[in-house]
């Protein structure tokens, strides 16, 4: 997975609460990204980062809010979690800087809200 | 809307087949395009770049593109069991300096022993 974690793997939680998914990599690529994952929907992008402290929406912001305080570390949080959240979620990384184009996908997390 | 339209599928083929999927995009000012392979509860996982008009080959795997039709395909060459996965198409417009990425909604293939 190109140097990419994601916690947690899998959550369960109410509808309400808070949750805060975690993705960290070790390759120093300068974009990271949030996706959701949805059947019929294909991949939706969430949020992404250009940057330390740079970040800018997607096609599904709504809902969703994002922090990135380290180049290793992109958060995303949702503030207070509803049923049309539960999906699965992914996150990727990529490096134009570097004249590559790719981007990379972490393992993603499960997220049901009951 | 950007958008990027494949065939959801499924398309079926016989194990050692050739097994085509294509893919059609709305931007005409995309640049970058990648097929991503997916099983079934796992992440995508990049198969195949293409940046430029023609065909780009690794291994079994070739991928197509053709700007002026806005069309790109993937073929898979002696297509086996474990190439049954989803097969998602992608494509970053690259305008005005950001590198979002559009994806389609994938094809699913099922090789068939």
């Amino acid at each position: 997975d190109a140097g990419i974690t994601q916690s947690p793997r899998h959550k369960v939680t109410e509808t309400g609460t808070p949750v805060t998914l975690r993705c960290h990599q070790t390759e120093n690529h300068r974009y990271m990204y949030w996706y959701r994952q949805d059947p019929g929907h294909g991949l939706r992008l969430i949020h992404y980062s250009y940057g330390v402290k740079d970040t800018d929406k997607g096609e599904v912001s709504d809902g969703y809010s994002v922090s990135r305080s380290k180049t290793e570390d992109f958060l995303l949080t949702l503030e207070s979690a509803t049923s049309s959240q539960t999906s699965v979620y992914f996150c990727a990384i990529s490096d134009p800087g570097q004249a590559s184009y790719e981007q990379y996908f972490g393992p993603g997390t499960r997220l049901t809200v009951t | 809307q950007k958008e990027v339209e494949q065939n959801s599928g499924p398309l079926s083929v016989p194990e050692g087949a050739i097994a085509s999927l294509n893919c059609t995009y709305s931007d005409r000012g995309s640049q970058s395009f990648f097929w991503y392979r997916q099983y079934s509860g796992k992440s995508p996982e990049l198969i195949m770049s293409i940046y430029s008009n023609g065909d780009q080959e690794d291994g079994r795997f070739t991928a197509q593109l053709n700007k002026a039709s806005q069309y790109v395909s993937l073929l898979i060459r002696d297509s086996q069991p474990s190439d049954s996965a989803t097969y998602l198409c992608a494509v970053s417009p690259t305008t005005s300096g950001t590198y979002k990425y559009i994806f389609g909604t994938g094809t699913r293939l099922k090789v068939l022993a």
